[in-house]
């Protein structure tokens, strides 16, 4: 099962702050954080841990709330480069299961 | 390293053809998997391979085949495409395949992708 990604999109301006949520009707262990520019390939951004801390990368961040089944992943300080689809991705087994994606729009 | 790699970039296709789509990774990775992309719908998992010689489902698998007999190819086989099958399809390697928790998984380095089209 997909997990839930909200919102579906948002447009910013730079320099503005987002936020990210995913969620899941199950027990997660770990969440994947990925990036897609228009026409390119999806490209790694973070993985949370079950028990693990808050990572970064750059200016963006994630939480993990195993007890909701939540991730949230925060930009800050957005650039025209965040511009893009993000998704989140749950592990379930062997497989990795990624939710439908927000579009992050970000304009001058 | 040239990281994953897929060919074709482009492909069209009539109903009831049949074709493969080649991936190949060039870092050792154990885990491979393919995903296809639909607007509005993410990445859905095809089929994925722990290590060569091992392979299983995802959510969609319904006519695709795979198989893995190198730890390098991971080929995917469309037996009698059909016009629900067009879509962009990606495939993507890791240093390991997904734990359940106990490693929390490894990045997964996704290929350029190919745009197919069924007519």
């Amino acid at each position: 099962q997909q997990p839930v990604q909200s919102p579906q999109a948002v447009i910013l301006r730079e320099g503005e702050d987002a936020v990210i949520n995913c969620s899941s009707s199950k027990a997660l262990y770990s969440v994947h954080w990925y990036r897609q520019k228009h026409g390119e390939a999806p490209v790694f951004l973070m993985i949370l841990l079950k028990g693990g801390e808050q990572k970064g990368h750059d200016k963006i961040s994630a939480s993990f709330n195993e007890k909701k089944q939540q991730s949230s992943l925060y930009l800050t300080a957005s650039q025209l480069s965040y511009s893009g689809t993000y998704f989140c991705g749950t592990e379930k087994g062997n497989k990795l299961v990624f939710g439908a994606g927000t579009i992050l729009r970000v304009k001058s | 390293n040239a990281g994953v790699t897929q060919t074709p970039k482009f492909q069209v296709l009539k109903t009831g053809q049949s074709m493969t789509l080649q991936c190949a990774q060039d870092m050792n990775h154990e885990y491979m998997s393919w995903y296809r992309q639909d607007p509005g719908m993410g990445l859905r998992l095809i089929h994925y391979s722990v290590g060569a010689g091992i392979t299983d489902q995802g959510e969609v698998p319904n006519g695709y085949n795979v198989s893995r007999s190198t730890t390098e190819d991971f080929p995917l086989r469309l037996l009698s495409a059909a016009p629900s099958q067009t879509s962009v399809y990606f495939c993507a390697s890791s240093r390991t395949g997904l734990a359940g928790g106990t490693s929390g998984g490894d990045t997964q380095y996704f290929g350029p992708g190919t745009r197919l089209t069924v007519l």
